[in-house]
C-alpha cells in the first residue's frame, strides 16, 4: 500500500448504529487530519493530530469521536449520527505541522450515508 | 482573515481548448503557502502544486501552468490543450502558519472537458 488509504470506501448506517472509519498513511508522516466534504460546501476541517496528540477540534459534535493510536493510523468513531452527517469524509496526512508549509496528502475518502 | 475565493463554480470546455481557473486569496500573513488540488470523481484530492509567498515565478509542469501575482492576491491555474481526463473539481487552498497547518480551501471549480 502506498500513500493514504481509507476504509471502508462506502458506508450506509442508521441513526442508531455505531461505526468506525479507518485511515492509514504509509508516508512516514506525523500529522493526520479528518475533513468533512458535504455537497456544495467547502471542505471542513474536523480534527488534527500531531504525533498522536490532538491539536485541533474544530467544534465538532461529540457524536464524532477521533482516535489516533499512532502516527500512522487515525480512526473516526461514529455514533447516533444524523442524516445531515451524510458526506464524504477525507483523511489527510502531512510531515508535521511546521510553519504552515506542509503539503497535505489525501486519501480516497469514505462516502457516508446516514438513513 | 484567511480566505480563498474561487468565483468560477463550473466551467465547460471542448477538448484541446485552454482553460484558466481563478483563485483569489486573503491573508494577514507576509509568509504563506498556496496549493492546488484536483478531485476526480473518485473523490481523492490529488496534490498538484505548492507555492510560497516569496516565489513569484510562474511555474509550468507539462500542460499545467500557474500564475502567482501577489499584487492582486491571485494564484491562477491554466490547463493548456485540455483533455477529457482533466475533468474534475479543482481546489485552491491557503495554509495558516499560525494555526496548526490549517488549510483554507476555496469552494472549488468543476471543470468539464467534453470530447
Amino acid at each position: 500500500e502506498t500513500g493514504v488509504t481509507q476504509t471502508p470506501r462506502h458506508l450506509v448506517m442508521g441513526m442508531t448504529n455505531k461505526k468506525s472509519l479507518k485511515c492509514e498513511q504509509h508516508l512516514g508522516h506525523n500529522a493526520m487530519y479528518w475533513y468533512k466534504q458535504s455537497a456544495k460546501k467547502p471542505l471542513e476541517l474536523m480534527f488534527v493530530y500531531n504525533f498522536k496528540e490532538q491539536t485541533e477540534n474544530n467544534s465538532v459534535p461529540s457524536r464524532f469521536s477521533p482516535e489516533c493510536p499512532n502516527s500512522s493510523h487515525l480512526f473516526l468513531h461514529l455514533h447516533t449520527l444524523q442524516p445531515e452527517d451524510s458526506a464524504l469524509y477525507l483523511c489527510a496526512s502531512s510531515q508535521d505541522l511546521a510553519g504552515g508549509q506542509e503539503t497535505q496528502y489525501f486519501g480516497p475518502g469514505t462516502r457516508l450515508l446516514v438513513l | 482573515a484567511q480566505k480563498v475565493t474561487q468565483a468560477q463554480t463550473e466551467i465547460s470546455v471542448v477538448e484541446k481548448e485552454d482553460v484558466t481557473l481563478d483563485c483569489v486569496y486573503e491573508t494577514r500573513d507576509t509568509t504563506y503557502y498556496l496549493f492546488w488540488y484536483k478531485q476526480p470523481p473518485s473523490g481523492e484530492l490529488v496534490f498538484l502544486i505548492r507555492r510560497n509567498s516569496f516565489d513569484e515565478q510562474n511555474e509550468i509542469s507539462g500542460r499545467y501552468s500557474w500564475n502567482f501575482q501577489k499584487s492582486t492576491s491571485s494564484f491562477n491555474f491554466t490547463i493548456t490543450a485540455s483533455q477529457v481526463v482533466d475533468s474534475a473539481v479543482y481546489f485552491c487552498a491557503l495554509s495558516d502558519l499560525y494555526n496548526f497547518n490549517k488549510f483554507y480551501f476555496g469552494s472549488g471549480t468543476k471543470l468539464n472537458v467534453k470530447p
